[in-house]
């Protein structure tokens, strides 16, 4: 596997669900960060979350990271059908170079 | 309006042309990317640019050019090299160093003819 894997490849749900994506990586990292990608545009920064915090917020969005576990999970609560979109994860590798290394990403649905 | 700028949003590529895509950005931003995004895929990293006039290869460097001559753009070439360019292309910027957040163009679709 690569260092970044979003988990499930594929989601879909009803709008009020809530959604949640999970990434695992490999190797430690500096910081973590969710990209959204509507179909066909460019990606947009969600959230960063650093190695040595544990959860974030950012309105319906919660984050978590969990370094013994090289995972985090990315939550999406009360969903509406303007969250279709797929998501990616993007780890900052520590000791590595000025870049980051993308998941394949989660695509979800939200059907109304 | 502050942001990044792609362009064109489709470019067609006739074999053995080369052909180069635009991305300029007015965040002054230090460092600059450039993905190559695949259908279902995620983002592969082809060259990024810390500081003007210096470049470094990414993962898929090979059939790929650029340059850094000003601050605000970073042009990539698909040459000739690059047997299989269909793809979406992103460019991006990020302040300071390339781990933190990076904020991206709306990206270029190339087509071979």
């Amino acid at each position: 596997s690569q260092q970044g894997e979003e988990d499930p490849q594929a989601l879909s749900i009803q709008e009020g669900e809530n959604a949640t994506m999970n990434c695992s990586y490999k190797t430690s990292i500096n910081n973590l960060q969710w990209y959204r990608q509507n179909s066909g545009r460019g990606l947009v920064h969600l959230i960063l979350i650093r190695s040595n915090e544990r959860e974030k917020h950012s309105g319906r969005l919660r984050v978590t990271l969990d370094t013994s576990k090289k995972s985090s999970s990315l939550l999406i609560t009360a969903s509406r059908a303007a969250d279709t979109a797929s998501y990616f994860c993007a780890t900052a590798i520590q000791g590595g170079s000025e870049k980051l290394v993308f998941g394949k990403g989660t695509k979800l649905t939200v059907n109304p | 309006d502050g942001g990044i700028t792609q362009s064109p949003k489709y470019l067609f590529r006739k074999e053995g042309q080369n052909v180069t895509l635009s991305c300029e950005q007015n965040l002054n931003h230090d460092a600059m990317y450039w993905y190559r995004q695949d259908p279902g895929q995620g983002l592969r990293l082809i060259y990024y640019s810390q500081i003007v006039n210096d470049f470094q290869k990414g993962d898929i460097a090979e059939g790929y050019s650029v340059s850094r001559e000003k601050k605000e753009s970073f042009p990539l070439t698909v040459t000739s090299a690059q047997k299989n360019p269909t793809a979406f292309y992103l460019c991006a910027s990020t302040a300071g160093r390339g781990q933190e957040t990076q904020y991206f163009g709306p990206g270029t679709r190339l087509l071979v003819l």
